[in-house]
């Protein structure tokens, strides 16, 4: 079974802090995703990444920045926390290619900032 | 991407079949329906897709109306661990998936 592991279950940050979230991997995926989910408004896309070094924006990248420096790790980074980015937000993986979009998801990361 | 309308709610009864609908009358050629659950504190987990036959598989059965405007999520036997937020999709095979309010389903005893 493929395993998608978030670095936190719950994170807790003051407005400014730079924050960083990880997510690992551990099936050789090329794409890994980074979505934010709130009340009502389902899950929206912040990065996505089809391989080592390579990131592409979403539909809501406006700060937040990633970082995909080996392919089993997507980090998602805050760099100066606000607190309308309170929320959920969750890892996914892929295989990549033409034939499978199947994706996997982690368990997120409830993060508030004060 | 092509958007997709679903109930925002719906009920169903234990051992009964749940029927799940989905609007995607902007649905091109090349875009796949898919579908996602979930189950509350989990991340979503993937249930089937298709493109224009109907699916079947160990969870699920997917049934695609001919002019692919529409379709229907079928779970033949609803369990109280079925209770969860079901999201359709529509997505090209190189396009990102985007998600959007979904259905939240809750099976009674």
């Amino acid at each position: 079974d493929v395993k998608v592991t978030q670095s936190s279950r719950y994170l807790v940050k003051r407005t400014g802090e730079k924050v960083f979230l990880e997510c690992v991997q551990d099936m050789d995926h090329e794409n890994m995703f980074w979505y934010r989910q709130d009340p009502g408004l389902g899950l929206r896309l912040i990065y996505f990444s089809y391989d080592v070094k390579m990131k592409e924006k979403g539909d809501i990248p406006e700060g937040y920045s990633v970082s995909r420096e080996k392919k089993e790790r997507f980090s998602l980074i805050l760099e100066s926390a606000s607190t309308n980015q309170t929320s959920m937000y969750l890892c996914a993986t892929r295989q990549g290619g033409r034939t499978n979009e199947k994706l996997f998801f982690g368990s997120g990361t409830q993060l508030s900032v004060l | 991407d092509a958007k997709t309308t679903q109930p925002t709610s719906m009920d169903c009864a234990e051992g009964r079949a749940a029927n799940l609908p989905c609007n995607h009358s902007t649905i091109s050629g090349n875009e796949y329906v898919y579908w996602y659950r979930q189950i509350h504190s989990q991340g979503p987990q993937y249930i089937i897709h298709g493109l224009k036959n109907n699916e079947t598989n160990e969870m699920a059965s997917l049934i695609i109306t001919e002019d692919r405007k529409s379709s229907t999520l079928i779970l033949p036997h609803a369990t109280l661990r079925d209770t969860a937020v079901y999201y359709c999709i529509v997505s090209s095979l190189d396009y990102k998936l985007s998600f959007g309010a979904g259905t939240t389903v809750t099976v009674r005893a």
